[in-house]
């Protein structure tokens, strides 16, 4: 499976958007983004995912670019409870056997 | 509806002991995922069950790491001869399919290895 590039924590003020990049420069034709966060002491949690389009779901967006080597996560509207690790993972989805990096802490701030 | 259970949620052992982790998946899961996680780092990939069968072990350890799912519901993770570097959380998930399909996580078993 590809591997990706996530920066390791970012800021974001609370109600402002939340914009999570990641690189995936190596994505193959049959890999899948996708999205998982993990609040302290809880297990990950499935956010989105997307093949080449563009996604939407009531927690999130999910933009990759036409060439597919990157794509950004938005929350529209971050609150205290968005703060968490956020992984971004590419996956051929065969067994959906999951490989994750280590992440980026989005840190939302009142 | 209920999420993925894991039992206990905490578990103390002294070295060279065995343990057992047991992993309640969502009803109607085929698919079971166990993981290993250590302080500051992303989930590590252990073990994947479809149905009864492990279909991909390739990240277990080694051969003091095994995993069963008899009935292809309930999973347990045994290990023996644990070691001090055998702590950390284990995670388990499961998914409805195991092509694309999300997996859902329980929120794991901290153990301790003393």
């Amino acid at each position: 499976d590809a591997k990706t590039t996530q920066p390791p924590s970012m800021d974001c003020a609370e109600g402002r958007a939340a914009n999570l990049p990641c690189n995936h420069s190596t994505i193959s034709g049959n890999e899948y983004v996708y999205w998982y966060r993990q609040i302290h002491s809880q297990g990950p949690q499935y956010i989105i995912h997307g093949l080449k389009n563009n996604e939407t779901n009531e927690m999130a967006s999910l933009i990759i670019t036409e060439d597919r080597k990157s794509s950004t996560l938005i929350l529209p509207h971050a609150t205290l409870r968005d703060t968490a690790v956020y992984y971004c993972i590419v996956s051929a989805g065969a067994t959906n056997k999951l490989i994750f990096g280590t992440g980026t802490l989005l840190a939302v701030q009142p | 509806g209920a999420g993925v259970s894991q039992t206990p949620s905490n578990k103390v052992t002294e070295k060279g002991k065995y343990v057992e982790l047991r992993c309640d998946p969502i009803s109607g899961h085929t698919a079971l995922y166990w993981y290993r996680q250590s302080l500051g780092q992303g989930p590590e990939f252990l073990i994947y069950f479809q149905g009864t069968g492990a279909a991909d072990d390739s990240g277990l350890p080694n051969d003091r790491f095994f995993a069963v799912r008899p009935e292809g519901s309930v999973s347990t993770l045994k290990i023996q001869r644990t070691e001090r570097g055998d702590s950390a959380v284990y995670l388990c998930a499961s998914s409805l399919f195991s092509s694309n399909s999300p997996l859902h996580f329980g929120n794991g078993t901290r153990l301790t290895v003393t």
